[in-house]
This record gives structure tokens, C-alpha cells and sequence, in this order.
């Protein structure tokens, strides 16, 4: 099995509410990945943890906030978004941070008004 | 840092025909390069991928080839269906070092197959 599942599917927020996004993954990864995805183009990294420490932040504005509580699990806390931050945030797995096949979850689909 | 190009940015073809998608690599030491599938308002799905020991691999329709020397990689899909409609992302990743986790991506190839 190689599935990441994320929640929730769909969000819509306002400029001043505060959410959270969570993925997890039951396949014993031990690095866990946030990506941020525009519309026609790649994903974009933004956050990467590697047994439950943040070992990459790619130089993402504070609004986003991410958070590891197990190595199943996942969060990206946001607040204060601005409507440019509207796109599809994707979380991702692999078996450790230094290589190999990383395994994408559906996503979710951010819309920031 | 590792610089991915794809090509060609749209792919038409016809149900049954061959389809050949291209990226090139700039970093020599890129040893890993997966190729992704995104189907509309989904993730990208892991396809098949190669390592740089390897010069091809196959999957049913699916290929991949690797040139080291010349620093590219292409994905063959044959006797493509309606259902290979999607986008397709090519990458690169330098397993170790200080690239820690980071997958480059091409900018993707939207394919179209044609009934």
C-alpha cells in the first residue's frame, strides 16, 4: 500500500480565519513532505521533515506553519493567508530524506478569498 | 542546483499510436529520476522510475530510457489509451548530499490521446 491520504479536500478561507491541512501516511516513511502546486505547473517544495524534524524550509513566508506530531502524521497550519496562496497543497512520503521514491497524497484544493 | 527541462510542453495523439516525452538533466550526479502522472484536480502518481545503474526499464506500455553520458531521460507509452490523458512531470534527485529530499521537477507535458 502505498497511499498518503490528506484532509480536507476542499477549503475555502478568508484572509483573516486560521486552518490547518493533515496528511498521513501508514507506510513506515520516515520523511514527510509539504509542496505547494499552481495551476499548470510542477510542485513546488516547501516544507520537508526527516524523522520528525524540520530539515527544510524553503524559505516559505510564517503564515504556513508546519508541524510533525508522529512520524504518521503531518500538519501545515495556516493564518493570515493572502489570495495568491490559493493553489493545491500536496503532501508527500518517502522512506527517508535522503533519496528515493516519494509518494504523493490527492491534495488539497486551497482557496483563499 | 539541478536544472530539469521537458519536452515538449503538449503531446496530441491518437488512441493506439506511441508517445515519447523527453527531459534533460544538468547535474551529473542526479542518480534517481521518477516520472509522475497527474490526472486533473488529483496528486501525482508515481508511474515508474530509474536509477542511474540502469539504462532502461519497462513496465507493460510504459518505458523509460537513460542516456548518463548525455544527461537525458525519456518515458515511452505505447498503444496509448484515452485514460493516458494527463499531465506528465518528469524529475531528478541526487540520492544523498546536501540536496536533502529535493525532487526537480520538469515543467510537465500535457498529454492528449485521441479517440
Amino acid at each position: 500500500d502505498t497511499e498518503v491520504t490528506q484532509t480536507p479536500k476542499h477549503l475555502v478561507m478568508g484572509m483573516t480565519n486560521k486552518k490547518s491541512l493533515k496528511c498521513e501516511q501508514h507506510m513506515g516513511h520516515r520523511a514527510m513532505y509539504w509542496y505547494k502546486q499552481k495551476a499548470k505547473k510542477p510542485p513546488e517544495l516547501m516544507f520537508v521533515y526527516s524523522y520528525e524534524k524540520l530539515s527544510i524550509n524553503e524559505s516559505v513566508p510564517s503564515r504556513f506553519s508546519p508541524e510533525c506530531p508522529n512520524s504518521s502524521l503531518l500538519n501545515l497550519h495556516l493564518h493570515a493567508l493572502q489570495p495568491e496562496d490559493s493553489a493545491l497543497y500536496l503532501c508527500a512520503s518517502s522512506q527517508d530524506a535522503g533519496g528515493g521514491t516519494q509518494y504523493f497524497g490527492p491534495g488539497t484544493r486551497l482557496l483563499v478569498l | 542546483g539541478e536544472n530539469v527541462e521537458q519536452h515538449p510542453s503538449t503531446l496530441s495523439v491518437q488512441e493506439g499510436d506511441s508517445a515519447v516525452i523527453k527531459c534533460t538533466y544538468s547535474d551529473s550526479a542526479s542518480n534517481y529520476f521518477p516520472w509522475y502522472k497527474q490526472e486533473l484536480g488529483k496528486g501525482p502518481q508515481l508511474i515508474i522510475d530509474i536509477r542511474s545503474n540502469v539504462g532502461e526499464k519497462k513496465d507493460q506500455r510504459i518505458a523509460v530510457t537513460l542516456n548518463k553520458t548525455a544527461k537525458h531521460f525519456s518515458l515511452h507509452i505505447t498503444e496509448t489509451q484515452p485514460e493516458d490523458s494527463a499531465v506528465y512531470f518528469c524529475a531528478a534527485l541526487r540520492d544523498r548530499g546536501s540536496t536533502l529530499g529535493r525532487l526537480y521537477f520538469g515543467r510537465g507535458t500535457q498529454l492528449t490521446v485521441w479517440p
